[in-house]
């Protein structure tokens, strides 16, 4: 079946350590997005990539890392430096508009809670 | 820059209709759309509105008025399953790095009672 995928579900890490999650699409879209969310926020935009070796910051990019090594894959890496990195953490993929909607597509997402 | 604005909370009973209103304030404008977003899991996508008017798909239909800068979702024949949080989300004009990018609103709550 065509989706994308998140891993893991749940993740915990202590204060100081980077952490890996990961975010995978066969659905053969070219952008691909990542957003946090908080309780009572809506989604905020951290990281988005329109094409593979490329990617733009988003609204809140500062302790966050990605690449775009394959179309396929978006790791985001949550770095020390984020001040409050626990929260909701989302993946989306959508295709370029092409006459119609390019709707956004979301992965099961991965809570990341900070010991 | 957008600025989005929806109800944070609404509470209707089985069988009746509830419209979600969204306002919102931006530099740019192409598409508005509507997700839904049950409690710990991934938003899926409800509607898109691009030009005004009415979007009717099945129990929902979104309606679009740019000159105001407003949206509403109508959700009609509410079933317990549509408790769940909908966000409107707006979509940035296409620019040479800006395609794709969504400003989401913080989400209605709504809150079907039997």
């Amino acid at each position: 079946d065509g989706g994308i995928t998140q891993s893991p579900k749940y993740l915990f890490r202590k204060e100081g350590q980077n952490v890996t999650l990961s975010c995978e699409q066969n659905l053969n879209h070219d952008a691909m997005y990542w957003y946090r969310q908080d309780p009572g926020q809506g989604l905020r935009l951290i990281y988005y990539s329109q094409i593979v070796n490329d990617f733009q910051k988003g609204d809140i990019a500062e302790g966050y890392s990605v690449s775009r090594e394959k179309k396929e894959s978006f790791p985001l890496t949550v770095t020390s430096a984020q001040k409050n990195p626990t929260a909701f953490y989302l993946c989306a993929s959508s295709i370029p508009p092409a006459g119609g909607p390019d709707t956004q597509y979301f992965g099961p997402g991965t809570r990341l809670t900070v010991l | 820059g957008q600025n989005i604005d929806q109800p944070t909370e609404m509470t209707a009973t089985e069988g009746a209709i509830v419209q979600i209103n969204c306002t919102y304030q931006t530099s740019g404008f192409n598409g508005l759309f509507w997700y839904q977003q049950h409690a710990g899991e991934a938003p899926t996508f409800l509607s898109y509105n691009v030009l005004d008017g009415l979007e009717e798909k099945g129990r929902f239909s979104s309606f679009l008025s740019r000159s105001k800068g407003y949206s509403y979702l109508l959700l009609k024949e509410l079933q317990m399953k549509d408790s769940a949080s909908y966000l409107c989300a707006v979509r940035d004009p296409v620019a040479t790095d800006s395609w794709g990018k969504f400003q989401f609103g913080a989400g209605t709550q709504v809150v079907v009672t039997p």
